[in-house]
């Protein structure tokens, strides 16, 4: 599976973008990029996942560099809510697929 | 819509006992998984399975066994509970296997003492 690389932790201020960056130098060109976050208490929460091209969504919006080993996790007016751990998952695709999580980053919000 | 549903929420087992974590999803989901979560670490699969009758192991199987008789449930069975299985258990579902958003339920916290 391949390696993500993921900084422990990060603060930003309430109501700021943030960008949540993940490398992953050896991911093969049929892996999906998957990002999760997972709130205190909670199960993880699917946030959005991609292949080749720049993806959004309601939640946040995910850069993926043109030779795919790094991406970039886009929250763009950070809440308090969004205050949680958050996941950089890269999908083997060999007919296994399965989600293999790493430590995550701990992201904090300032009010 | 309910989405997956664990239980217990809380559970605390005596060494060598066993039981049952229970998992149910109402999505029709095809593919199922069980994940635990010690303190620190991210989450790690145990089992997972790609449709009723079909259940294969993930990378920490041991002391942990699974049947998937049903679409809707994935129970995760302890048969000798051990301290080392004091942890947080996560069950998701998802329509495929891959390319797709997984859901998971809220956890069950396991003690063994």
């Amino acid at each position: 599976d391949a390696k993500t690389t993921q900084p422990n932790s990060m603060e930003s201020n309430e109501e700021e973008p943030v960008h949540l960056p993940c490398n992953h130098s050896t991911i093969s060109g049929t892996d999906y990029i998957h990002w999760y976050r997972q709130l205190p208490s909670q199960g993880p929460e699917y946030v959005i996942h991609g292949l080749t091209s720049n993806v959004n969504n309601r939640m946040a919006s995910l850069a993926i560099a043109e030779d795919r080993k790094s991406s970039t996790l886009i929250l763009h007016r950070a809440t308090l809510r969004d205050a949680a751990v958050y996941y950089c998952i890269v999908e083997t695709n060999f007919g296994n697929e399965k989600l293999t999580f790493g430590t995550g980053t701990r992201l904090t919000i300032i009010p | 819509n309910a989405g997956v549903t664990q239980t217990p929420k809380f559970q605390v087992l005596k060494t060598g006992q066993s039981m049952t974590l229970q998992c149910a999803q109402d999505m029709n989901h095809e593919y199922m998984s069980w994940y635990r979560q010690d303190p620190g670490m991210g989450l790690r699969l145990i089992h997972y399975s790609v449709g009723a009758g079909i259940t294969d192991q993930g990378e920490v199987p041991n002391g942990y066994n699974v049947s998937r008789s049903t679409t809707e449930d994935f129970p995760l069975r302890l048969l000798s509970a051990a301290p080392s299985q004091t942890s947080v258990y996560f069950c998701a579902s998802s329509y495929q296997m891959g390319n797709t958003e997984a859901f998971f339920g809220q956890g069950t916290r396991l003690t063994v003492v």
